[in-house]
């Protein structure tokens, strides 16, 4: 299936700090979707690109869409306590039926 | 509108042990899917159903069961449990086929094999 590898793993951040995590894929994406979980949660769809170098902005967040539509990142300027959980890109499988989910980016806020 | 619901939340099972994992949309939904999430290797696909009688295996199927009797359940068998099927579970649906469509998921179940 199709391989989309996120990183980093773990971060932790003071509040206020700015937060960014990339995703890539070594194949092109025809779109990618963001997805948050908070601890004990389930995940919740934040936002889908779909255009080579798109940018969306929802408040605090903003992403980004590779111009090859291979990579994409979520940057989240000046973090909050709120803002902590799991962050997942997704992308389409090798035969585009399903999605094939990153393996996360867990974010810690420490106050 | 309940959007999607798992029962139940919680269960622990012994080796061996068979059981069922609900799960039901009110969205009309037709496409559903079952994952499972284990630390550091996020959400990985188990079955997958694109409407009523149709069903499909994802990446990790083994040792699960899955029909799709209507649009609206989805349950996730599994037939002889094993220890290494202690995982959470996410039951999702969408409108249609992904991957374009947004995924909505179930609160999950936590499950425990012993």
């Amino acid at each position: 299936g199709q391989q989309v590898m996120q990183i980093p793993q773990y971060q932790h951040v003071q509040e206020g700090e700015d937060f960014t995590t990339y995703c890539n894929s070594s194949t092109t994406l025809s779109n990618i979707q963001w997805y948050k979980q908070r601890p004990g949660g389930h995940p919740v769809f934040l936002i889908q690109l779909v255009k080579s170098g798109e940018v969306k902005k929802q408040k605090r967040l903003t992403f980004q869409f590779g111009e090859a539509k291979k990579n994409s990142s979520l940057h989240i300027t000046a973090t909050q306590t709120t803002d902590v959980g799991t962050y997942f890109c997704a992308g389409p499988d090798t035969g585009a039926n399903n999605l094939f989910f990153g393996t996360g980016t867990r974010l810690t806020v420490i106050p | 509108n309940a959007g999607v619901t798992q029962t139940p939340k919680f269960q622990v099972l012994k080796t061996g042990q068979s059981m069922t994992l609900q799960c039901a949309q009110d969205m009309n939904h037709e496409y559903m899917s079952w994952y499972r999430q284990d630390p550091g290797m996020g959400l990985r696909l188990i079955h997958y159903s694109v409407g009523a009688g149709i069903t499909d295996q994802g990446e990790v199927p083994n040792g699960y069961n899955v029909s799709r009797s209507t649009t609206e359940d989805f349950p996730l068998r599994l037939l002889s449990a094993a220890p290494s099927q202690t995982s959470v579970y996410f039951c999702a649906s969408s409108y249609s086929r992904p991957p374009r469509e947004t995924q909505y998921f179930g609160p999950g179940t936590r499950l425990l094999v012993l």
